[in-house]
């Protein structure tokens, strides 16, 4: 599984936009990056993915490098509700049930 | 709600004790996975399943193992416990021609 790198904790003021940064030097030309998120004590829940463009949906956007080696999630305005672990993931779209691999993630901290 | 149905959602047992926990995957979902998360090891995927075929085993013990039933659901069987098992499990599940995996809110697993 192709490795990404991410810090392991940043903070942020409510009402800020997050960005929230990942590496994945080794990308191949098949693998989707995936973001998700797990609140405290709950389970991991899915935030967004792309393969080559910037993409928005409710929750965030996601901004893509052209070289594809990195990526950003985008929180537009973050709330007390969005403190969580993210965590960005690679999966390979031709294997289309392929597993998630977590790794650390990133820890937010949102103030208030 | 992700529409993934764990039980039970807290256990407590003694080592050496055997347990079962129960997952209901999202309604029509072939694919099933179990991860298990504790404090140092981060989240760990298990074993996943796919229409009742084991497809992809990753670090699970030999006392530990899983099936999926003809109507979808799967049991994680938990054997010969030790206090390191203690631990939350969580299982997911995906669509055919989804990209999102879907996890529930987990098992908590005491082992004393």
């Amino acid at each position: 599984d192709a490795k990404t790198t991410q810090p392991n904790s940043m903070e942020s003021n409510e009402e800020e936009p997050v960005h929230l940064p990942c590496n994945h030097s080794t990308i191949s030309g098949t693998d989707y990056i995936h973001w998700y998120r797990q609140l405290p004590s709950q389970g991991p829940e899915y935030v967004i993915h792309g393969l080559t463009s910037n993409v928005n949906n409710r929750m965030a956007s996601l901004a893509i490098a052209e070289d594809r080696k990195s990526s950003t999630l985008i929180l537009h305005r973050a709330t007390l509700r969005d403190a969580a672990v993210y965590y960005c993931i690679l999966r390979d779209a031709v294997q289309g049930a392929q597993k998630l691999v977590f790794g650390q993630g990133t820890r937010l901290t949102i103030n208030p | 709600d992700s529409g993934v149905t764990q039980t039970p959602k807290h256990l407590i047992t003694a080592t050496g004790q055997r347990v079962t926990l129960r997952c209901s995957p999202r309604s029509g979902d072939l694919s099933v996975y179990w991860y298990q998360q504790s404090l140092d090891q981060g989240l760990q995927f298990l074993i996943q399943y796919y229409n009742g075929e084991e497809r992809a085993k990753g670090n699970i013990l030999e006392r530990f193992s899983a099936q999926q039933f003809p109507d979808l659901h799967s049991e994680l069987n938990l054997s010969s416990l030790e206090l390191g098992d203690s631990a939350l499990y969580f299982c997911a599940s995906k669509g055919l021609y989804r990209n999102t995996i879907y996890f529930g809110e987990g098992s908590w697993l005491t082992v004393v």
